[in-house]
């Protein structure tokens, strides 16, 4: 089955800065590869997704990226503020996967002013 | 609020007892999606529906769990005989389905049931 693997699990970072969170897949057939956003006691929330046929995706602050070769994707928030502090999960669902996605660890984001 | 919801939020039972956790979705989606995260994890999948028949169901979901969706519409999922190991997050997402097959819809998720075994 599919494997997320997601790096860095923390990252602190000065507000204003920007911020790159990692994430690779083991399963090539895997073709969409949404983020969610999960504060304290909350539910996770799409923040923005990527489907296999575009190697990146912006929105606002928010960037993805893929690379199908290497099968990673990549988060890029710029401009980073105090109310961007969460854990981030990256994803993937396989073709055929019935729509199982299979989540990252999550990354730790703080955003210090 | 028109998002998906679970109830109850909070459930705190003893090893041995039965508990039954619900999730309405959003209305007019089509799958329903059971997953369990536990701290400092990301969510893992349990099983999805697709209207009332149940698709996929994962080896996580060991046959003391029972999940049901009947008229398709609001899902239960039952844990039998609980034990220390089932304490978690239990989180419902749904999406509006892509007929003709499985495609790549977004999924939404509740706000979760956590799940605290004494």
């Amino acid at each position: 089955g599919e494997n997320v693997e997601q790096h860095p699990s923390t990252l602190s970072v000065q507000e204003g800065d920007s911020a790159v969170i990692k994430c690779t897949y083991s399963d090539s057939a895997s073709n969409y590869f949404p983020w969610y956003k999960q504060e304290l006691g909350k539910r996770p929330q799409l923040i923005i997704d990527i489907r296999s046929n575009v190697g990146e995706k912006k929105d606002q602050r928010i960037a993805v990226t893929l690379n199908k070769t290497a099968k990673h994707f990549s988060l890029h928030i710029t401009e980073t503020q105090p109310e961007d502090s969460a854990v981030y999960f990256c994803a993937a669902l396989p073709t055929g996967g019935g729509n199982k996605l299979t989540f990252g660890t999550g990354t730790q984001l703080k955003v210090e002013l | 609020d028109t998002g998906v919801s679970q109830d109850p939020r909070h459930k705190i039972t003893k090893r041995g007892q039965n508990v039954t956790f619900r999730c309405d979705p959003i209305s007019e989606h089509n799958r329903l999606y059971w997953y369990r995260q536990t701290l400092g994890q990301g969510p893992e999948f349990l099983t999805y529906f697709q209207n009332e028949a149940q698709l996929e169901k994962s080896r996580l979901l060991s046959d003391r769990f029972s999940a049901e969706r009947p008229k398709g519409s609001f899902s239960t999922l039952e844990i039998q005989r609980t034990e220390q190991g089932d304490s978690a997050m239990y989180l419902c997402a749904s999406s509006l389905g892509v007929t003709g097959g499985e495609g790549t819809d977004t999924q939404y998720f509740g706000p979760g049931t956590r799940l605290t075994v004494l």
